[in-house]
């Protein structure tokens, strides 16, 4: 049984670079979000994707982000111009689009930006 | 806007003691609401899982209730062990199934004592 994956597990990066995460979701669910926790808090609520499409985005989603999930499967999410403010862990979740809406998460990225 | 509250955010324990970790949250309009368990710099494990028309649900030495009407949710732990050390967080999905997007406590952060 593979559950969700995400990748890579930790990333560094400096201020000012781009970053690309990757998220693959348990095969048969059909919705897909992106959360982001910072130390010591919950996971905010970031973005959501039925399929390929991209339903509904938070406002902490700055015009520097964008996420895609090209064909219905995997997503990426990509920050631009980095600020150490986006360091963070950011989990993906799927599940399926029917009855119980259960959320299974994946590992998380663990960002930081120096 | 939802908000979701879990208080204490810290709570220690002897192995072997029962223990109740307590949720609220402001808008009853919810769809379900989950617990996880979450270790250190990993991502969120689900625990239970119930809909807003359920008023318990029980997993081995887990049990979550629900009151719906008065915004609350308990999760019992029986018969405490080390192993059981982690961080718990709530969760809400709205109403509308359409997007069950999760609003989430801080989390209380268990540690239990051999």
């Amino acid at each position: 049984d593979t559950g969700v994956s995400q990748d890579p597990r930790h990333k560094i990066t400096k201020r000012g670079q781009n970053v690309t995460f990757r998220c693959d979701p348990i095969s048969e669910h059909n919705r897909l979000y992106w959360y982001r926790q910072t130390l010591g808090q919950g996971p905010e609520f970031l973005t959501y994707f039925q399929n390929e499409a991209q339903l509904e985005k938070s406002r902490l989603l700055s015009d520097r982000f964008s996420a895609e999930r090209p064909k219905g499967s995997f997503s990426t999410l990509e920050i631009q111009r980095t600020e150490q403010g986006d360091s963070a862990m950011y989990l993906c979740a799927s599940s399926r689009g029917q009855s119980s809406y259960e959320q299974y998460f994946g590992p998380g990225t663990r960002l930081t930006v120096t | 806007k939802q908000e979701v509250t879990q208080i204490p955010a810290a709570l220690s324990v002897p192995e072997g003691e029962n223990l109740v970790l307590n949720c609220s949250f402001t808008d009853s309009a919810i769809y379900n609401l989950q617990w996880f368990r979450q270790d250190p710099g990993k991502g969120l494990t689900s625990l239970l899982l119930i809909q807003s028309s359920q008023r318990e649900q029980t997993s081995g030495r887990l049990n979550a209730s629900l009151d719906k009407s008065s915004g609350r949710s308990t999760l019992y732990i029986a018969a405490s062990q080390p192993g059981d050390s982690a961080t718990y967080l709530c969760a809400v999905a709205r109403e509308t199934g359409a997007n069950s997007k999760l609003t989430f406590g801080k989390g209380i952060t268990l540690s239990v004592r051999p």
